[in-house]
């Protein structure tokens, strides 16, 4: 067990909703990522918050936002949700935001869009 | 930009056969390397890391050495066993740049097969 937790395990929606993914970093972490899995692309960052502030952006897309709460929890937001959106979405967190701390991932949500 | 490219899979073993995931990377500077495993149905999980030239990292018997001359971090493995079946993932995090993210860029993972 990592310490960050991601909720749901599991969503299944229609195309065009909306969904939330929550996730809880380790105590105490500061820095919190997002990735997408899916087999065509494979791993891909999304995007980084640092204590609130978001610090760096990635494959993205514009349908998709976060945010960073004061308690350190984060949210990720996908609308108009494609086909092409289903993938698990990892949360991971470290201690703070340098290249030499690790990242410990969630156990993911997987999305499934019908 | 940094990449970071693996031997493809599947890789299949017998038990208490020797282990080697070949990783090589490119990127600017020196990054810090790390594997991570992912168990069927499961997240990723730390499993070492390397931050410097010549640093080797080590755990649960895996052990990866950081080659800045081949920009290589192969993991090995002396004997695996069953249990040892799971996705591996060779990562990167290059140092900070204008401010950038400490992102993980990440292979393509190889899949492990080890047979009884």
């Amino acid at each position: 067990d990592s310490g960050v937790t991601q909720t749901p395990k599991h969503l299944i929606t229609a195309t065009g909703q909306r969904v939330t993914l929550r996730c809880s970093p380790r105590s105490g972490d500061l820095s919190v990522y997002w990735y997408q899995q899916s087999l065509d692309q494979g791993l891909q960052f999304l995007i980084q918050y640092y204590n609130g502030e978001e610090r760096a952006k990635g494959n993205i897309l514009e349908r998709f936002s976060a945010q960073q709460f004061p308690d350190l929890h984060s949210e990720l937001n996908l609308s108009s949700l494609e086909l092409g959106d289903s993938a698990l979405y990892f949360c991971a967190s470290s201690a703070k935001a340098g290249w030499t701390y690790e990242q410990y991932f969630g156990p993911g949500t997987r999305l499934t869009v019908t | 930009g940094d990449s970071v490219t693996q031997m493809e899979g599947p890789v299949t073993l017998s038990e208490e056969a020797f282990l080697t995931i070949n990783c090589t990377y490119t990127a600017t500077g020196y990054p810090s390397l790390f594997w991570y495993v992912q168990y069927p149905g499961e997240g990723l999980q730390l499993l070492l890391k390397a931050t410097k030239a010549d640093d080797k990292g080590s755990n649960k018997g895996f052990e990866a050495t950081y080659r800045k001359e081949t920009t290589s971090f192969h993991l090995e493995k002396g004997s695996v066993q069953v249990s040892d079946s799971a996705v591996y993932f060779c990562a990167l995090i290059s140092p900070p740049n204008n401010n950038a993210g400490n992102m993980l860029t990440f292979g393509g993972g190889t899949r492990l097969m080890v047979k009884p």
